[in-house]
């Protein structure tokens, strides 16, 4: 059964850092890898998929890898705004790709 | 588009009281999840629905738990009877055909005193 963690569980950065989340998974046949984003009281919003042949995906000031060997994905948010700030969650999905499986999540804060 | 629409938003309701939750997905979407989230087990998928088919409900916690998709744009999501450990939030999110990028509702917060 795969298992998805996140680290930190909570970060708090001042405005302008360059910060990394981290993603680990316990099942290699990992097909595909989501970033989302959830702000308090509402719902997910996907920031980056990761397809199965691919290894990186940015938009913006995001970039998302994955390395399937080692069982691992890192979000890269670069030159962090205080409306950033939220709970970034990864999640992995075999060949039922809307079948996923989420960490627990990072809380990020980012102050001004 | 107006996205996901989930109803009702907050529901209270007391133990052994029957609980339906709505779901209108995106127009022509094909796949439909509904996902529940608390503190102790994060996100979790219940189940999902291809073109209105149920097709893996391994999710559900019991048979106390229920989903149906009628038509295209509505599914439910009943529990009868409510216990206090269903209180969680509900999100339903749909997806077009391969159902690879999914768009979440703003979900359903259910209290069961």
């Amino acid at each position: 059964k795969q298992e998805v963690t996140q680290i930190p569980a909570a970060l708090s950065v001042p405005e302008g850092e360059n910060l990394v989340l981290n993603c680990s998974f316990t099942d290699s046949a990992i097909y595909n890898l989501q970033w989302f984003r959830q702000d308090p009281g509402k719902g997910l919003t996907s920031l980056l998929l990761i397809q199965s042949s691919q290894r990186e995906q940015t938009s913006g000031r995001l970039n998302a890898s994955l390395d399937k060997s080692s069982g691992r994905s890192t979000l890269y948010i670069a030159a962090s705004q205080p409306g950033d700030s939220a709970t970034y969650l990864c999640a992995g999905s075999g060949t039922s790709y809307g079948k996923l499986t989420f960490g627990q999540g990072t809380i990020l804060t980012v102050h001004p | 588009d107006a996205g996901v629409i989930q109803s009702p938003r907050h529901e209270v309701t007391e133990m052994g009281q029957e609980v339906t939750l709505r779901c209108k997905p995106i127009s022509g979407h094909d796949y439909l999840f509904w996902y529940r989230q608390t503190m102790m087990r994060g996100l979790e998928l219940l189940i999902y629905f291809n073109n209105n088919v149920p097709i893996d409900d391994s999710g559900m916690p019991e048979d106390r738990f229920s989903a149906k998709m009628p038509n295209a744009s509505f599914s439910t999501l009943k529990i009868q009877p409510s216990e206090p450990r269903d209180s969680a939030v509900y999100f339903c999110a749909s997806s077009p055909a391969g159902g690879m990028v999914l768009t979440f509702g703003a979900g359903s917060r259910l209290t069961v005193l």
